[in-house]
């Protein structure tokens, strides 16, 4: 089992949806919990990060966050063609030494 | 206040040859890590060093594959006798010495060729 999985998608939604990105993780005792959107040919950055059971709201970003289920999730309401761009979930494992990635997804808003 | 600076950029070696790829942290960042992105796919981790130590290895491969980050000076990723499977995007990213919730800060890569 992967440590952390993501739908590698694409994922097409129309301009001004909501997109819901998802992602599992298999390490129970992770505690740190990252989205990272990278565009094509550019490095990742951080745009949200998230350690307590719950959502997080930034903007128009919410991360969600169920620890039992090893769960988190990604919401981007009013989604704009600038979106698009390839979600990265990530994971410090146990320990707190590294962090993991997931495959990402590929997100597409159509104009 | 500079980001993590990678170079070069853009690398193009032939079998066998050596590469060295350069990771500069942000100012006041202690902590590196070096991953590797194939395309279309994530980022594989591959090393975690603070000065002069390496914290974890565990995604480097076995052989031709080494890492430092000397006490001066950039951390380096080192691959010798590079082969075709070597080609790709090597990501340097930085966090603060501050516990284990560590925010990464990538630099932009260095796309490594090997014809």
């Amino acid at each position: 089992q992967k440590e952390v999985e993501q739908n590698s998608g694409p994922l097409s939604v129309p301009e001004g949806a909501i997109a819901s990105l998802n992602c599992t993780y298999s390490d129970r005792g992770s505690q740190s919990f990252f989205w990272y959107r990278q565009y094509s040919g550019k490095s990742p950055e951080l745009i949200m990060s998230i350690y307590s059971n719950g959502d997080k709201e930034d903007g128009r970003f919410t991360a969600q966050l169920n620890k039992a289920s090893q769960y988190v999730s990604l919401l981007i309401r009013d989604s704009q063609p600038s979106d698009s761009a390839t979600y990265l979930c990530a994971v410090i494992v146990t320990g707190g030494f590294k962090t993991i990635f997931g495959a990402g997804t590929r997100l597409f808003v159509k104009a | 206040n500079a980001g993590v600076m990678q170079n070069p950029r853009h690398l193009v070696r032939r079998r066998g040859q050596e590469a060295r790829l350069r990771c500069s942290p942000m100012k006041g960042h202690s902590h590196v890590y070096w991953y590797r992105q194939l395309p279309e796919e994530g980022l594989k981790f591959m090393v975690y060093l603070q000065k002069e130590n390496i914290i974890d290895e565990s995604g480097m491969p076995k052989e031709r594959f080494s890492a430092e980050f000397p006490k001066e000076g950039p951390s380096i990723l080192r691959i010798q006798q590079v082969v075709r499977g070597d080609s790709a995007a090597y990501f340097c990213a930085s966090s603060p010495p501050s516990g284990s919730n560590e925010k990464l800060f990538f630099g932009s890569g260095t796309q490594l060729s090997v014809l």
